[in-house]
């Protein structure tokens, strides 16, 4: 199955520094997804973009919907140490006629705060 | 708050053993997941259900197999277990509707000795 290209794969940071990652994909996507994955758990959905060019905020972060459709990025602002964890993008098109649409996971990008 | 339960947080299994992997979730969605996770690899979808008794293969279903015999439970079945599902299992669920997203449980973690 297709993945999406997620970068970084991993990046340690300062606590308050700002954070950014990205998805690319081949393929075009209807829907784009972020979720974040704490130690030992599962993940956790952030955001989720439905039009292209969409910018959307939760909090401390943004993420937007590529103008292609093949892309998305997601920033966080200001990191604090409960910011540690996997990232993941996700996209999704809608089946036509059904109400499952297939999802696709980035590779993840490890995130390492340090306070 | 959806919540998708799954039985076991950490398994250890014997090589050839059968594994059963069991998932529940209480917000009535028609469609239910069962994803590996790796690292580097991300999550990869192994089998699918869209109702009770249906089941669909995802990107990796060999060497498992899944049962839906009621809407809120979808269970993973490892038949003879081997070393290469050692892994970190993921149970999701998503309601009708295409603005409907995914919600995951808290994983299972099983190895293969």
């Amino acid at each position: 199955g297709q993945q999406l290209n997620q970068s970084p794969q991993s990046m340690f940071i300062q606590e308050g520094e700002d954070v950014s990652m990205n998805c690319t994909s081949s393929s075009i996507f209807n829907t784009w997804l972020w979720y974040k994955q704490d130690p030992g758990e599962g993940p956790v959905l952030l955001i989720a973009l439905y039009k292209a060019g969409e910018l959307t905020s939760n909090g401390r972060l943004t993420a937007q919907f590529g103008i292609t459709r093949k892309d998305s990025f997601l920033n966080i602002s200001a990191s604090i140490p409960s910011d540690v964890g996997i990232y993941f993008c996700a996209g999704q098109l809608r089946a036509g006629g059904t109400s499952y649409g297939k999802l696709t996971f980035g590779q993840g990008t490890i995130l390492t705060v340090h306070p | 708050d959806v919540k998708v339960t799954q039985s076991s947080r950490y398994l250890v299994k014997r090589t050839g053993e059968k594994v059963f992997l069991e998932c529940v979730q209480d917000m009535d969605h028609e469609n239910m997941f069962w994803y590996r996770q790796d690292p580097g690899l991300g999550l990869r979808l192994i089998y699918f259900s869209y109702d009770v008794k249906m089941k669909e293969k995802g990107d990796i279903p060999e060497g498992y197999s899944v049962s839906r015999e009621k809407k809120e439970r979808f269970s993973l079945i490892l038949e003879s277990a081997s070393t290469n599902q050692t892994s970190m299992y993921l149970c999701a669920s998503r309601g009708q509707g295409a603005g409907n997203t995914i919600y995951f449980g808290e994983g299972s973690w099983l190895t293969v000795v």
